[in-house]
């Protein structure tokens, strides 16, 4: 068991630009998270994935940004024309089984310029 | 729609000292809670939870919470600190999804420092 791993851990862009995050949830975890933290705040719950179905999408993922877990194992986060705004820690989780507790990776730390 | 109120943002203790940091929720029904740390630059790490039963429950690291339904509270003590212990600490509830997921709302944090 290797932990939940995100890629990459620093991202740097340009304002306007496209980036892709990737999270490689625990094995045969079959639920996956995904958190927006700013500095200074708690992680806030952007969405959620019950294997390659997405079942919740909180209203903080604008029309800019894009998730996808296509065949229930690893997912990837897109967000396209990033502004100054999205500068943050993205966080990835998983879990397996019902009310189960989430485990976390070390984040992408994404900054726009 | 539930919250989370963490109201020290900064708490410093001794090395040795017993701490406690305070956790408020607001939540309709039983809440599922829970408390994680995070190191500074890493994710964030489980100590404990709550689903039901004992109202005491123990964690990892030598700390344990108490929930408290009168007070809607679930603070986080430590008998003794270690100066590892110096991070920030979250209190999150959480909210059953569709599936089964669990839906975490996070307070602010409060950041522990520990003076050896």
């Amino acid at each position: 068991d290797t932990g939940v791993s995100q890629n990459p851990r620093h991202k740097i862009t340009k304002r306007g630009q496209n980036v892709t995050f990737r999270c490689d949830p625990i094995s045969e975890h079959n639920r996956l998270y995904w958190y927006r933290q700013t500095l200074g705040q708690g992680p806030e719950f952007l969405t959620y994935f019950q294997n390659e179905a997405q079942l919740e999408k909180s209203r903080l993922l604008s029309d800019r940004f894009s998730a996808e877990r296509p065949k229930g194992s690893f997912s990837t986060l897109e967000i396209q024309r990033t502004e100054q705004g999205d500068s943050a820690m993205y966080l990835c989780a998983s879990s397996l089984g019902d009310r189960a507790e989430a485990f976390f990776g070390q984040g992408t730390r994404l900054t726009v310029v | 729609a539930q919250s989370v109120t963490q109201p020290d943002i900064h708490i410093t203790v001794s090395e040795g000292a017993s701490l406690e940091l305070r956790c408020n929720y607001s939540y309709g029904a039983t809440p599922y809670l829970f408390w994680y740390v995070q190191s500074p630059g890493q994710g964030l790490q489980l100590l404990l939870k709550y689903f039901s039963g004992d109202t005491l429950v123990q964690g990892i690291k030598g700390f344990e919470a108490e929930f408290k339904r009168s007070q809607s509270s679930f603070n986080l003590r430590k008998p003794s600190v270690h100066w590892s212990d110096a991070a920030e600490y979250f209190c999150a509830v959480g909210l059953i999804l569709t599936g089964g997921g669990n839906k975490l709302t996070f307070g602010t944090g409060t950041q522990l420092k520990v003076e050896l």
